[in-house]
């Protein structure tokens, strides 16, 4: 069981905008500096937010995060086709000295 | 360009041992920090190891522990994950992934992925 909680999926239509949470079953949430990597199918991981809501450098400002101390999210606004992927939010849990993961979210655009 | 590659995967029989490598480039190895994450097949990320610039900090997910030995050669720009008593459900794709520079532990760069598969 992950410590960090992701719904199995979330589905939307081309250009609209989707939701993905991430919440924490440890109350630790507020502690947490989430990340948040995109996953294609048969690619590595990369990442899309750091530190709850920063973007590195040539992700696009569709992608935004946010933490409110009870749960982070993700949103993806402009929903393209190429947007379809898994999406994981991770965190370094201090009281665990791990990286935590969810369980990932798969995105399906209509 | 950051490159990490991975190598040393494949199949092994379970309560055997194999050592990934990661073979990294285009940045100051010696100055980051540097993880294994690996994945089963069709599951979840899941976070493996991590070993500091120095070598001086080094953590392990608890199923890891007193199994997988994590280490790296600065001088040779590379990170290594000494895995043994391996057992079925250590099947997955292994990376090796950069920890970046910032407050939350990112994992700003990944390797391709090397496949390890613990089968009789």
């Amino acid at each position: 069981q992950s410590v960090l909680t992701q719904p199995p999926s979330v589905s939307a239509a081309p250009g609209q905008k989707v939701t993905i949470s991430c919440s924490a079953s440890n109350s630790h949430m507020g502690n947490y500096f989430v990340s948040w990597y995109q996953q294609a199918p048969e690619t590595a991981p990369k990442l899309l937010i750091y530190d709850n809501s920063k973007r590195p450098s040539g992700i696009p400002d569709r992608f935004s995060g946010s933490n409110s101390g009870t749960s982070a999210t993700l949103d993806i606004t402009g929903l393209q086709t190429g947007d379809e992927a898994d999406y994981y939010c991770g965190a370094w849990d201090s009281s665990l000295s791990a990286v935590v993961f969810g369980g990932g979210t798969k995105l399906t655009v209509l | 360009e950051v490159q990490l590659v991975e190598s040393g995967g494949g199949l092994v029989k379970p309560g055997g041992s194999l050592r990934l490598s990661c073979a990294a480039s285009g940045f100051n190895f010696h100055s980051y920090t540097m993880n294994w994450v690996r994945q089963a097949p069709g599951k979840g990320l899941e976070w493996v190891s991590s070993i500091s610039s120095s070598s001086n900090h080094i953590y392990y997910a608890n199923s890891m522990k007193g199994r997988f030995t994590i280490s790296r050669d600065n001088a040779k720009n590379s990170l290594h994950l000494q895995m043994n008593s391996l057992r079925a459900e250590d099947t997955g794709v292994y990376y090796c992934a950069r920890d970046g520079a910032a407050a939350g532990r990112e994992f700003d760069f990944w390797g391709q992925g090397t496949l390890v598969t613990v089968s009789s």
